[in-house]
């Protein structure tokens, strides 16, 4: 079973736009991962963000998590035609399971 | 590039039969996951190896098994293919069995006939 659930389901924007999307979850987690996938490739990760953070950067990415809505979110800032992928966020389990759950995923598409 | 690779790139195989996937992780790394992602789904969480052993299993039935190996290569087994099976299959390896930054190889997509 999913735990995350992505949203929206796909989006398309202009190039240069910003991008966001939603993770939501259901258990208590240790840290929550966002990993981008090109064409049905492997997946790339992209940033960690642990429970007792609440905002973090990586270049154009900004990621938020609160753990009382159990939710995170993604902005792409100033998107490129090379940022169209489709992006899942990941959570663990905080009782130290070993996998990690995936969501459904966001099909991001940028025009020209 | 994340120093994972995966073999085959493509598979097609019947109904049955008996199919082997293979997988190089990163030297140095004693974990190694596999996930299945189904066409248009996030990665499922097939089990996970930690320095040669069976260290979690997702809820997959038992026909599909797994080895690793001390050269840090491992593979996915899944015997009497269903057509259920037609995925793609992923392995991500990680330092450690804690599940923080796993690296993926590209996949092997699977098609069952």
């Amino acid at each position: 079973s999913q735990q995350g659930e992505e949203d929206p389901q796909a989006l398309s924007i202009q190039e240069g736009e910003n991008a966001t999307m939603n993770c939501s979850y259901k258990t208590s987690i240790n840290n929550l991962q966002w990993y981008r996938q090109n064409s049905g490739r492997g997946l790339v990760h992209l940033i960690l963000i642990r429970s007792n953070e609440r905002e973090k950067h990586s270049g154009r990415l900004r990621v938020t998590l609160d753990t009382s809505k159990k939710s995170s979110s993604l902005l792409i800032t100033a998107s490129r035609a090379a940022d169209t992928a489709s992006y899942f966020c990941a959570t663990d389990g905080a009782q130290g399971a070993q996998k990690l759950v995936f969501g459904q995923g966001t099909r991001l598409t940028i025009n020209p | 590039e994340t120093g994972v690779t995966q073999s085959p790139t493509h598979l097609i195989k019947t109904r049955g039969q008996q199919v082997t996937l293979r997988c190089s992780s990163q030297s140095g790394h004693n974990t190694v996951s596999w996930y299945q992602q189904a066409l248009g789904q996030g990665p499922q969480f097939i089990f996970q190896y930690y320095r040669e052993e069976e260290n979690g299993r997702g809820n997959f039935p038992p026909r599909f098994s797994g080895l690793q190996f001390p050269n840090y290569s491992s593979e996915l087994n899944v015997n009497a293919l269903e057509l259920d099976d037609s995925a793609l299959y992923l392995c991500a390896s990680s330092p450690g069995v804690v599940p923080d930054t796993q690296y993926f190889g590209p996949g092997t997509r699977l098609t069952v006939l």
